[in-house]
């Protein structure tokens, strides 16, 4: 069984500009939640997409927005990047808000220079 | 604020001892908490995980100790291999549901010395 997949592993772009981030759960897992590591911190969580629905979302600027596709992948968009979004960004995949069960990806370390 | 904390950034445990990593939390609703491993450039692993109805849970090597009078648990690893070096992440969620997300300590990296 595939895991939860991660695209792109590395990006790297200006201040300023927009990032766009990919995330596939894991088959049959309706649920898909982002989190932020940036350093020395532990994992923030950003947002939660369940069923095509954005559900909930933690302590970030509106600049951070995503959608969930009919297949249930995801993606993450960062817009007017800042140097502070620098970090490695984790997905997750569920069934609903099951925590039992919660995957996650490898990341994408996201450097913003 | 941090909700889950883990006060000890690294740990260094002899090959065959006992690891004990430590997590303290401050919200009193949350009632599941998770251990998570990490490796560089992997994302982080499940490894076990308690409700709060439970004051212990074992998988193999691994058990996990909740005092939830004192808002603490503890992740036991014996005996500690070499492969167990990672940083360790406790995690705690309400509800058993994730809706809220998980709210992670900042980890603690254990390192297992031959």
């Amino acid at each position: 069984e595939a895991g939860v997949t991660q695209s792109p592993t590395h990006l790297i772009k200006t201040r300023g500009q927009q990032a766009t981030l990919r995330c596939s759960p894991i088959s049959g897992h309706t649920s898909v939640y982002w989190y932020q590591q940036a350093l020395g911190l532990g994992l923030q969580f950003l947002l939660w997409y369940d069923e095509g629905e954005e559900r909930n979302r933690g302590n970030f600027p509106p600049r951070f927005s995503g959608r969930q596709f009919p297949n249930y992948s995801s993606e993450l968009n960062v817009n007017a990047l800042e140097l502070e979004d620098s970090a490695l960004y984790l997905c997750a995949s569920s069934y609903r808000d099951r925590v039992y069960g919660y995957t996650f990806g490898s990341g994408t370390r996201l450097t913003v220079v | 604020d941090q909700q889950v904390k883990q006060n000890s950034p690294s740990l260094s445990v002899q090959e065959g001892r006992i690891s004990i990593l430590n997590c303290d939390y401050t919200n009193s609703m949350f009632d599941y908490f998770l251990w998570y491993k990490k490796y560089p450039a992997e994302g982080p692993t499940f490894l076990i995980s308690i409700s709060s109805i439970k004051d212990k849970n074992e998988d193999g090597r691994f058990t996990v100790f909740l005092n939830k009078s004192a808002k603490h648990l503890s992740l036991h690893i014996v005996p500690s291999q070499p492969g167990d070096s990672a940083v360790y992440f406790c995690a705690a969620s309400m509800t058993g549901g994730g809706a809220d997300g998980l709210t992670f300590g900042k980890g603690t990296h254990l390192i297992i010395q031959p």
